[in-house]
């Protein structure tokens, strides 16, 4: 078991252009979890996955925002026309779903947008 | 409305001695309070964890308080060392199987 991992570490991307980030959790977790962590700030949840059905979005999550975990098994979040505002450390984790043992969290990818 | 407060910003302190991190939150509703610490450039790792219907969890060098009366809940880390250095945040989970609300993190400094 190699954890939760993330790709792209590092995305730049000029704005207004789509950016597709990649999780691939724990084999045999079945709750998936996209965050969001801007600097000063701790994670903010943007959305969840249980085996391949998406079962809540945050309000973060504007239209420009979607996530995919096709399968059960991997996820991607999309992000289109870009913004500034953007900016940030996309954390990816996943966990067996008791809240007593938290979630395994990736090294997320930090997306610059310039 | 941060559901999740960690007032400092900051913590210093000396090897050997006692680091105290603390968390107030607003929702009653939370049944289990989660610390995590963060180095640069990874994720956040999952320390411990707190039920609601305990006032205190012990593993190791971490121990976890939790005052529900007070809304206010506590991680103690005896003795501090310097690989200790990071970014602490504390967490709630809102019932059952549903997802966790962080506070924006203190960060802890050890020095030998």
């Amino acid at each position: 078991d190699t954890g939760v991992s993330q790709d792209p570490r590092h995305k730049i991307t000029k704005r207004g252009q789509n950016v597709t980030f990649r999780c691939d959790p724990i084999s045999e977790h079945n709750r998936l979890y996209w965050y969001r962590q801007t600097l000063g700030q701790g994670p903010e949840f943007l959305t969840y996955f249980q085996n391949e059905a998406q079962l809540e979005k945050s309000r973060l999550l504007s239209d420009r925002f979607s996530a995919e975990r096709p399968k059960g098994s991997f996820s991607t979040l999309e992000i289109q026309r870009t913004e500034q505002g953007d900016s940030a450390m996309y954390l990816c984790a996943s966990s067996l779903g008791h809240p007593e043992y938290g979630y395994t969290f990736g090294s997320g990818t930090r997306l610059t947008v310039v | 409305d941060q559901q999740v407060k960690q007032n400092s910003p900051s913590l210093s302190v000396q090897e050997g001695r006692i680091s105290i991190l603390n968390c107030d939150y607003t929702n009653s509703m939370f049944d289990y309070f989660l610390w995590y610490k963060k180095y640069p450039a990874e994720g956040p790792t999952f320390l411990i964890s707190i039920s609601s219907i305990k006032d205190k969890n012990e593993d190791g060098r971490f121990t976890v308080f939790l005052n529900k009366s007070a809304k206010h809940l506590s991680l103690h880390i005896v003795p501090s060392q310097p690989g200790d250095s990071a970014v602490y945040f504390c967490a709630a989970n809102n019932g059952g199987y549903s997802t966790l609300t962080f506070g924006k993190g203190t960060m802890l400094l050890v020095s030998p």
